[in-house]
């Protein structure tokens, strides 16, 4: 997993509730890529932080969604009301220069 | 809409053959490209990436690539059943590490 860090691995919400997903990249990186992961689907991707900025949220669903990476601290994946189909496996990744994307353990969202 | 295009398999070849790979991606303009492989219930891991066109080897891998066709491979020598898992193609999408995934191959490697 190339040093970055995800905790939970399995988080476990009724519907209505909350999720939050966090993540810490690599030892000396400022940035990070969150990806989710369907059942039995492909990884697709959902946002693009560096500390105290997105960058790019366009895979990011309009709504109960919400990511931050703040000056100190990990970042966070945020679904607020969560529903059956927010059920999935969520990945935080860093990607040294030149050296590909390196994926977290994930987070395993389980919604009843 | 950037594509990426795998066939979903599963693909299964015997123990110590070749097992090859293929993916195809609708962008034109993307530069760098990857191969993930991921066991059930785990994290992509990365196993090759390739920017310019023809092979990469490394080890018991080969990634080929062939902007012209915007098609890109992956073979495995001598395969093994420990190499039975789905193996992803990724390209970059912009000018940051942002990923777009096919769906995956499934490779089972029978004994």
């Amino acid at each position: 997993n190339a040093g970055v860090m995800q905790n939970p691995r399995h988080l476990v919400r009724r519907r209505g509730q909350e999720a939050r997903l966090r993540c810490s990249p690599m030892k000396g990186h400022s940035h990070v890529y969150w990806y989710r992961q369907l059942p039995e689907e492909g990884l697709k991707f959902m946002v693009y932080l560096q500390k105290e900025n997105i960058i790019d949220e366009s895979g990011m669903p309009k709504e109960r969604f919400s990511a931050e990476f703040p000056k100190e601290g990990p970042s966070i994946l945020r679904i607020q009301q969560v529903v059956r189909g927010d059920s999935a496996a969520y990945f935080c990744a860093s990607s040294p220069p030149g050296q590909g994307t390196y994926f977290g353990p994930g987070t395993r969202l389980t919604v009843l | 809409q950037k594509e990426v295009e795998q066939n979903s398999g599963p693909l299964s070849v015997p123990e110590g053959a070749i097992a090859s790979l293929n993916c195809t991606y609708s962008d034109r303009g993307s530069q760098s490209f990857f191969w993930y492989r991921q066991y059930s219930g785990k994290s992509p891991e990365l196993i090759m990436f390739i920017y310019s066109n023809g092979d990469k080897e490394d080890g018991r891998f080969t990634a080929q690539l062939n902007k012209a066709s915007q098609y890109v491979s992956l073979l495995i020598r001598d395969s093994q059943p420990s190499d039975s898992a789905t193996y992803l193609c990724a390209v970059t999408d912009g000018g940051y590490n942002k990923l777009i995934f096919g769906a995956g191959t499934r490779l089972a490697v029978h004994p």
